[in-house]
């Protein structure tokens, strides 16, 4: 079952443009994490917000959390080519003794215009 | 540096053959998963594993199965492949204790069942 849907499914930006992603998910989370993908190669952890957490940043990411309205927004600041590649969010919730089973979107593809 | 490596970048086999997919990681994680990628399905976890000789079926678990003889080494095994088993396959890892842990990837094996 899918949990994370992701907005816009593809984006294609300038370079030193801004970037901004969203994820929308069903039922509640303990936190809610962002990946990055290269084609053809595996994922990436960018960043995790918990549910108790509105917003946080990391270098050139800055990444909110609205738990009212289910939905995180992925913002990228200043692009380069280099972020050229699809980002996934993914929900982490109890199931169990397992609680760091992941359930992750479709993802977004960005790619960013030299 | 975190590491989780699969056993094969690229892997063609016939149908109804027994296909081994192994992972290993070198991080002292309890947590291994393994999942299928497919476009506009995004990631669908197979088998999850919390521990030596555990395993929890996920979301698509059909046709498939695990072992994990040894902390470090998780494999996924296709019974007897079919051709709608043709997909990228991920591994990943993670911590078990506490809630807010990531995960972390090998490279993927893309694998063609013809």
């Amino acid at each position: 079952s899918q949990q994370g849907e992701e907005d816009p499914q593809a984006l294609s930006i300038q370079e030193g443009e801004n970037a901004t992603m969203n994820c929308s998910y069903k039922t509640s989370i303990n936190n809610l994490q962002w990946y990055r993908q290269n084609s053809g190669r595996g994922l990436v952890h960018l960043i995790l917000i918990r549910s108790n957490e509105r917003e946080k940043h990391s270098g050139r990411l800055r990444v909110t959390l609205d738990t009212s309205k289910k939905s995180s927004s992925l913002l990228i600041t200043a692009s380069r080519a280099a972020d050229t590649a699809s980002y996934f969010c993914a929900t982490a919730a109890n199931y169990g003794g397992a609680t760091n089973k992941l359930i992750f979107g479709t993802g977004t593809l960005l790619a960013v215009q030299p | 540096d975190v590491k989780v490596t699969q056993s094969s970048r690229y892997l063609v086999k016939r149908t109804g053959e027994k296909v081994f997919l192994e992972c290993v990681q070198d991080m002292d994680h309890e947590n291994m998963f393994w999942y299928r990628q497919d476009p506009g399905l995004g990631l669908r976890l197979i088998y999850f594993s919390y521990d030596v000789k555990m395993k929890e079926k996920g979301d698509i678990p059909e046709g498939y199965s695990v072992s994990r003889e040894k902390k470090e080494r998780f494999s996924l095994i296709l019974e007897s492949a079919s051709t709608n088993q043709t997909s990228m396959y991920l591994c990943a890892s993670s911590f078990r204790q506490g809630r807010h842990q990531p995960q972390h990837f090998g490279d993927g094996t893309r694998l063609s069942i013809l």
